[in-house]
């Protein structure tokens, strides 16, 4: 079982409203992944790090951010929600091993804005 | 960009048969291969990977990776109804991933 969270796992809240979704892992990967998923749809990257003090965006454009300051934890932050934002966010993690490199997935944070 | 496309179903097969997941790429230089399953409301979870041409099994699950015609299949044997669920085919892109769009099992009972 890969041990990696995300807490909350639900989350209603008002439009404009700072939220901070965490994620964790005590795996020691370096590599760390944000994705958004609307519910029947595609997986889509935001966000994710290489290690410590590296951040990237991902293919899909938001208005989230992210930090890397421990191996451990990668939270998103969102400064201002939107009913836009309203969705599935799923944090994963994976260790480069030769060509086998797989991705770990948290269980999800489904935010609701209202 | 790497492309991965899957049909997206819904595939219907009845309880007990074989289902044949199949997953095309663009990028020739492809080297590893990665099924996902994930059950509605739920993360996915890795169930196989392949990195040489031909054949892997593990238990009731059979992927079948052709370098050549860039393509992976995922195969079900004596499909289950908990077996319904969508199924990810995944290519490393570098660092990250690209995931197809997924093909959404159904098995019935």
């Amino acid at each position: 079982e890969a041990d990696i969270y995300q807490t909350p796992r639900y989350l209603v809240i008002g439009t404009g409203k700072k939220i901070t979704l965490e994620c964790s892992q005590t795996m020691g990967h370096d590599k760390m992944y944000w994705y958004q998923q609307d519910p029947g749809m595609e997986l889509h990257l935001i966000h994710y790090s290489y290690g410590v003090n590296s951040t990237e965006k991902g293919d899909l454009s938001s208005e989230s951010t992210v930090s890397r300051i421990r191996t451990e934890h990668f939270p998103l932050t969102l400064e201002s929600a939107r009913p836009s934002h309203t969705s599935q966010y799923l944090c994963a993690s994976s260790e480069q091993k030769h060509i086998y490199n797989e991705q770990f997935f948290g269980p999800g944070t489904r935010l609701t804005v209202l | 960009q790497k492309e991965v496309e899957q049909n997206s179903g819904p595939l219907s097969v009845p309880e007990g048969a074989i289902a044949s997941l199949n997953c095309t790429y663009s990028d020739r230089g492809s080297q590893s291969f990665f099924w996902y399953r994930q059950y509605s409301g739920k993360s996915p979870e890795l169930i196989m990977f392949i990195y040489s041409n031909g054949d892997k099994e593990d238990g009731r699950f059979t992927a079948q990776l052709n370098k050549a015609s860039q393509y992976v299949s995922l195969l079900i044997r004596d499909s289950q109804p908990s077996d319904s669920a969508t199924y990810l085919c995944a290519v490393p892109n570098g660092q990250n991933f690209v995931f197809g769009p997924g093909t959404r099992l159904s098995v019935l009972p």
